[in-house]
């Protein structure tokens, strides 16, 4: 059944602003990762994490697995994070994806 | 620089034909894996390689086979391809299973006429 619930599918944000997308995991997950998909279509590796929260720049990630959800927070959103983002969660044996979300930034 | 390799990164292919993608990854990793990623859907796992001879079906299989006779290569074969094959098929690798940190391949956009 879907392990991977991310949301939202889609959304539009301003440059200079900000937001969140979230995936919640119906089962308990190792860890999580988050992926870029580029123009060229190629999955860039964002973040990995067992626990906790890592910062990467702009970027920003959250993973709790005793309660099931990992976040990705973006700020100063720039024209060049327009993409598709997916979370994938692993339990110990193949990561597991999101259906994505569709982030178009604008000026 | 390492990296996974996907080959073709485009094919056209007719329904009914034989249809071979392969994947190269030169991090001497166990696991490879196999998706194919669809809108609306996300990645799919189609098959999983713990190590050379050793897969083992993922979530969608049905119409695929693959083949690990050497560590760095994975291929996934479509035997009769179908329209409903038309997608884009991402392969990754990883140290192990217990090692969750996964490089992609650029992926290999199939359409099946």
């Amino acid at each position: 059944g879907d392990q991977v619930e991310q949301s939202p599918s889609a959304l539009s944000l301003h440059e200079g602003t900000g937001s969140a997308l979230r995936c919640n995991f119906t089962t308990t997950m190792r860890a999580v990762q988050w992926f870029r998909k580029n123009s060229r279509g190629s999955l860039i590796n964002l973040f990995y994490l067992a626990s906790g929260t890592k910062e990467n720049g702009r970027l920003k990630s959250a993973f709790d697995s005793k309660e099931r959800y990992s976040t990705l927070h973006i700020r100063d959103a720039q024209l060049e994070d327009s993409g598709t983002y997916f979370c994938a969660g692993n339990n110990n044996n193949a990561p597991r994806f999101g259906a994505g979300t569709k982030l178009s930034v604008k000026p | 620089d390492m990296k996974v390799t996907q080959m073709p990164r485009y094919l056209i292919k007719r329904m009914g034909e034989n249809v071979l993608l392969e994947c190269g990854q030169d991090m001497s990793h166990e696991t490879m894996y196999w998706y194919r990623q669809d809108p609306g859907l996300g990645l799919q796992l189609i098959y999983i390689s713990y190590d050379v001879d050793s897969n083992s079906e993922g979530d969608i299989p049905k119409g695929y086979r693959v083949s690990r006779k050497k560590r760095e290569h994975f291929s996934l074969i479509l035997d009769s391809a179908k329209t409903n094959q038309t997608s884009v098929y991402f392969c990754a690798s990883s140290l192990s299973t217990s090692n969750s940190d996964y490089t992609f391949g650029s992926g290999t956009r199939l359409l099946v006429i």
